[in-house]
């Protein structure tokens, strides 16, 4: 069952604390990225990877930080230098025909 | 940077009834997609169309480009309950590192049964 997965569905973070998002796909495809949406609004990019060990910042990579050391995995820290995290995080990946799968979301909330 | 703009914002029908949104977007592009997306999930691509096609169909959904007017449209044709959900516009410049996809805001459609 190919697709990607997001973990977890729902996160709470403290004042001041980092918090890891997880984003696993089994699509074998080269470029992953990370977009942020907030209420009402479309998606912005934070993050994105088109390859092995190698990233770029999207419009909003302020107070985000990623890694890719392994094809399937492209983990997203929100840390605490990021003032306004409360959103939905949708992580993707993009077929050779442009063409990106999306995951189910997780919705970060700051206490 | 948002680049498309999806026109209306929201829109209500009755089923059985089509529902058409539009999507204006400012630089050249190398394809525009659309994308679907239930209240509180992941988006789903509906349709891709390239910069040199005119028109493409998929089921129910007929998608329509105007290079010459940055503007494209998403036409459902009879639609259901279920395709209640807000719908997105994408654009990829050329040229561009990573071949990133710009979104609209979306346009939230109701459809009541």
């Amino acid at each position: 069952d190919g697709g990607i997965t997001q973990s977890p569905k729902y996160l709470f973070r403290k004042e001041g604390q980092n918090v890891t998002l997880s984003c696993e796909q089994n699509l074998n495809h080269d470029a992953m990225y990370w977009y942020r949406q907030d209420p009402g609004q479309g998606l912005r990019l934070i993050y994105y990877s088109q390859i092995v060990n190698d990233f770029q910042k999207g419009d909003i990579a302020e107070g985000y930080s990623v890694s890719r050391e392994k094809k399937e995995s492209f983990p997203l820290t929100v840390t605490s230098a990021q003032k306004n995290p409360t959103a939905f995080y949708l992580c993707a990946s993009r077929n050779r025909q442009d063409t990106q799968y999306f995951g189910p979301g997780t919705r970060l909330t700051v206490l | 940077s948002q680049q498309g703009e999806e026109d209306p914002q929201a829109l209500s029908i009755q089923e059985g009834e089509n529902a058409t949104m539009n999507c204006s977007y400012k630089t050249s592009i190398n394809n525009l997609q659309w994308y679907r997306q239930n209240s509180g999930r992941g988006l789903v691509h509906l349709i891709l169309i390239r910069s040199n096609e005119r028109e493409k169909h998929s089921g129910r959904l007929r998608v329509t480009l105007d290079t010459s007017k940055k503007s494209s449209s998403l036409l459902i044709t009879a639609s259901r309950a279920a395709d209640t959900a807000s719908y997105f516009c994408a654009t990829v410049p050329p040229m561009e590192y990573g071949n990133k996809l710009v979104f609209g805001a979306g346009t939230i459609l109701r459809v009541k049964s």
